[in-house]
């Protein structure tokens, strides 16, 4: 069974980092790309960031650009988000996701998804 | 960045019912489009992919179909577990976005 378990979301003051985790199993993890995804109270979904399977690509839209840093450890199937410079607009809920298996752009799909982690931004 | 625009905004309609949601695209995005189904206080699930694969698992009366900029999601015969709100997503560009979603109610 596909777990995916994040951990390390809290309160930060604005203009603080935090550093979130998302523990894997259930699947072989580094061959499939992973990404984060939030979702701020009584809101819609956000795409926040991608990686690889290997970690040799990434990718981060503007609006975290500069901020986050997404990284993954195989040998320890675990995801990173690194964020920084946080501001009141990142709070919300953040979830780990799977992108689906295949490879190319239909791995881009998301088949599960973590309960995850809320960062509130507040001071 | 691609803007995905869904309509409508929320819905209600009666157990049995055929209901469709659509999903635009700002600019072409070939067959790059995933539905998903969020009920409240739980996790988006995965639907359709590829705008028109029933991802395994997921019941028959639900449908996709559309290609470019244009797609759609129907329920087949509504039933009270479907209440949920729906997301398109396209995943063509790097950017992957969201639709606002849909938010369907039972009549």
């Amino acid at each position: 069974e596909v777990q995916l378990v994040e951990s390390g979301g809290g309160l930060v003051q604005p203009g603080g980092s935090l550093r979130l985790s998302c523990s894997a199993s259930g699947f072989t993890f580094s061959i499939y790309a992973m990404h984060w995804v939030r979702q701020a109270p009584g809101k819609g979904l956000e795409y926040v960031s991608s990686i690889s399977g290997n970690g040799g690509s990434t990718y981060h839209p503007d609006s975290v650009k500069g901020r986050f840093t997404i990284s993954r450890d195989n040998s320890k199937n675990t995801l990173y988000l690194q964020m920084s410079s946080l501001t009141a607009e990142d709070t919300a809920l953040y979830s780990c996701v799977k992108g689906r298996e295949g490879g190319g752009y239909h791995s881009r799909a998301f088949d599960y998804w973590g309960q995850g982690t809320l960062v509130t931004v507040s001071s | 960045d691609i803007q995905m625009t869904q309509s409508p905004s929320s819905l209600s309609a009666s157990v049995g019912d055929r209901v469709t949601i659509t999903c635009r695209a700002s600019q072409g995005i070939s067959n790059y489009l995933a539905w998903y189904q969020q009920k409240p206080g739980k996790v988006p699930k995965l639907l359709i992919y590829a705008a028109s694969t029933l991802q395994s698992g997921v019941p028959s009366r639900f449908s996709g179909s559309g290609s470019g900029t244009d797609f759609t999601l129907t329920i087949s015969s509504l039933q009270p577990e479907d209440v949920a709100t729906y997301y398109c997503q396209q995943y063509n560009s790097a950017h992957i976005t969201f639709g606002q979603g849909t938010r369907l109610e039972i009549k």
